[in-house]
């Protein structure tokens, strides 16, 4: 969905070092969320937020952080990246208003790979 | 959230329908199936969604067992574009806050020429 943008599309990096993913969206949602896709394992919550002062953490937290910067921002950040975290990340957005249809929309993935 | 269960891959002849089973046996009375699928490396996309009643919109239908227990996702005429994961997933609207979704394996389906 071209209203979820993720930067940057690709990225590989070496152990211990810092890496910042940023997801933007243009849809005026309130909800944004981070995955991690790792083959055989579908979609895995790191983090959500319901607006700009809320953050939470999701099913595998450990070794990210994150950041709502505004409505419309969200990052991801590894502060120490181990091979283990090298996977596919989707930023998702859902509208407050359509909660229960748990619609949510996904931006295209950054693929991030840890030597 | 009921587990589900879904077969890994599906094979479909272009121009006929698709249809993707999905067994949710400890399906509870508020929870919902949601329907997504995942083309090779994008986000995934929202397709449909139903509580009991039978649905359908512009991509897909939805059939829902009497006894809420097992599914089908109905693609009427499946094209090439159609080939992707399908992720049957159930959600009570009371489940806590989050409103997370939890993907499992998803079923393949591949639409051959």
């Amino acid at each position: 969905d071209a209203d979820v943008t993720q930067t940057p599309r690709n990225r590989i990096t070496k152990t211990g070092k810092r890496i910042m993913l940023e997801c933007s969206q243009t849809k005026g949602h309130d909800r944004m969320y981070w995955y991690r896709q790792d083959p055989g394992l579908g979609l895995r919550l790191i983090y959500y937020s319901f607006d700009v002062k809320d953050i939470n953490k999701g099913e595998i937290s450990d070794g990210y952080s994150v950041s709502r910067q505004a409505q419309a921002k969200f990052s991801l950040s590894l502060e120490s990246a181990i091979p283990n975290q090298t996977a596919l990340y989707f930023c998702a957005t859902s509208p407050t208003d359509r909660v229960l249809k748990n619609e949510q929309f996904f931006g295209p993935g950054t693929r991030l790979t840890v030597l | 959230d009921a587990k589900t269960t879904q077969p890994p891959s599906m094979d479909c002849a272009e121009g006929r329908a698709a249809n993707l089973p999905c067994n949710h046996s400890t399906i509870s009375g508020n929870e919902y199936v949601y329907w997504y699928r995942q083309i090779h490396s994008q986000g995934p996309q929202y397709i449909i969604h139903g509580l009991k009643n039978n649905e359908t919109n512009e991509m897909a239908s939805l059939i829902i067992t009497e006894d809420r227990k097992s599914s089908t996702l109905i693609l009427p005429h499946a094209t090439l574009r159609d080939t992707a994961v399908y992720y049957c997933i159930v959600r009570g609207i009371s489940s806590g806050s989050a409103r997370q979704l939890t993907f499992g394996s998803g079923t393949q389906l591949t639409v051959l020429p």
